[in-house]
């Protein structure tokens, strides 16, 4: 079975510039996840998607980041304008629905932002 | 507000002993908690994981305890073997919400 799909690995990028990342989930999984994992810090989740509906998003900062999911399949995250602050790994993650909770995680995306 | 945490940024073990991850939690909603280690590089994968119902689960060499009055879990690692060598996070949800909360994480080093 096939993980979870991410990329690019790595991008570096100035501040003020856009970034966007693509993730292609587990077959048959509905739930999409992203996370943002700062260094030394666990991941905190941005925005979860079930299907192609967001079921939370509340911690997405919606002034320079958006993510969407058409079709219900894979995601794309964006960044713009990018902060200093956004370096991190972006983690995406999926499951399926009533399968204890465990979640899928993909192999992330680095992004530094210079 | 650190609803799970791992207060313990790092341990060192020598190979073959005993390691003993520990993770406490403050939220009373949780009911499901799982373990996740990182490589360097790499994303986070499952390890284990425990519901509320109940209080041990082995998988192997791993075995992760839970305490639901002290709201205290530990993974324990027996023998350890350099391999094991990673970030570990906790991670804590509840039932109907699907979203993890993740710990700060615990970097485990082997020594041979």
């Amino acid at each position: 079975e096939a993980g979870v799909a991410q990329s690019p690995r790595y991008k570096i990028i100035e501040k003020r510039q856009s970034v966007a990342f693509w993730c292609n989930p587990i077959s048959g999984h509905a739930t999409l996840y992203w996370y943002q994992q700062i260094l030394g810090q666990g991941p905190k989740l941005l925005i979860q998607f079930q299907n192609n509906g967001v079921v939370d998003d509340s911690q997405l900062p919606k002034d320079r980041f958006s993510a969407e999911r058409l079709k219900g399949v894979d995601s794309t995250l964006k960044i713009q304008p990018a902060k200093l602050e956004d370096s991190a790994v972006y983690l995406c993650a999926s499951s399926q629905i009533r399968q204890g909770n465990t979640i899928y995680f993909g192999e992330g995306s680095w992004l530094t932002v210079v | 507000d650190q609803q799970v945490k791992q207060n313990s940024p790092s341990l060192s073990v020598q190979e073959g002993r005993i390691s003993i991850l520990n993770c406490d939690y403050t939220n009373s909603m949780f009911d499901y908690f799982l373990w996740y280690k990182k490589y360097p590089a790499e994303g986070p994968t499952f390890l284990i994981s425990i519901s509320s119902i109940k209080d041990k689960n082995e998988d192997g060499r791993f075995t992760v305890f839970l305490n639901k009055s002290a709201k205290h879990l530990s993974l324990h690692i027996v023998p350890s073997q350099p391999g094991d060598s990673a970030v570990y996070f906790c991670a804590a949800t509840y039932f109907g919400n699907e979203k993890l909360t993740f710990g700060t994480g615990t970097r485990l080093t082997i020594i041979p």
